[in-house]
């Protein structure tokens, strides 16, 4: 069965303090691999698609890598506007339908 | 702003009340996609539809009721829920290549519908 574990449950950071998070996952084929940020009480907002083993994907202070096991989410020089909860999702490649297997999400808080 | 709306944002309902959840999206998009969160935990899919088809239904239980009425609208029927059945309801939308690539899981989701049940 596919799963998807994320690291750390909760980061706290001061603005300016980069760090990473990790995505551990297992699946039978990889079609895609998603990062998603997800405001409180808001909908997913999709961030990156991965594809394939040394991709990288970069927006504004984020930047995403992929190995054959597990992901990074970088984030570099955080601000207070990123904190929130990042998701990571997976696709089967047996999947035809856009069916994700979410990991539970890294709570991101970033302190002035 | 999200593409894909979601009304109502807010709904309290008792055991016994029917009511409807209501999303659409006008990007084109021809995979429409319900998933059920709760609070502190990832989004778990309830149905996907594809080209106004139902595709998968994750062994919903029958007091949700889901319907397409065309490509850009999408509904969930709701009757005799139960306590545990309080959750922010999530609607989304992807694209489709088409055949034979697969719909992509580039999701675009609503802000939802945070649903309670007393």
């Amino acid at each position: 069965e596919d799963q998807v574990t994320q690291s750390p449950e909760a980061l706290r950071l001061q603005e300016g303090e980069s760090s990473s998070l990790n995505c551990s996952y297992t699946v039978s084929g990889l079609r895609g691999l998603f990062w998603y940020r997800q405001d409180p009480g808001k909908g997913p907002e999709f961030l990156f698609t991965l594809y394939s083993a040394g991709e990288e994907k970069e927006k504004e202070r984020l930047k995403a890598t992929l190995t054959k096991k597990e992901s990074f989410l970088h984030i570099t020089a955080p601000k207070p506007e990123d904190s929130a909860t990042y998701l990571c999702a997976v696709q089967a490649q047996t999947d035809s339908w856009g069916k994700l297997q979410f990991g539970a999400g890294t709570q991101v808080v970033v302190t002035p | 702003d999200t593409e894909v709306t979601q009304t109502p944002k807010h709904l309290v309902m008792g055991m016994t009340n029917k009511k409807s959840l209501k999303c659409e999206q006008h990007m084109g998009h021809r995979a429409m996609y319900w998933y059920k969160q709760k609070a502190k935990k990832p989004p778990e899919l309830m149905f996907v539809y594809s080209y106004e088809k139902l595709s998968i239904n994750e062994s919903v239980p029958s007091r949700f009721s889901p319907e397409c009425p065309n490509s850009s609208l999408l509904n969930l029927h709701l009757h005799a829920l139960q306590p545990e059945d309080s959750a922010l309801y999530l609607c989304a939308s992807s694209q489709h290549p088409g055949q034979p690539v697969p719909h992509t899981g580039e999701l675009f989701f609503g802000e939802g519908s945070r649903l309670t049940v007393l």
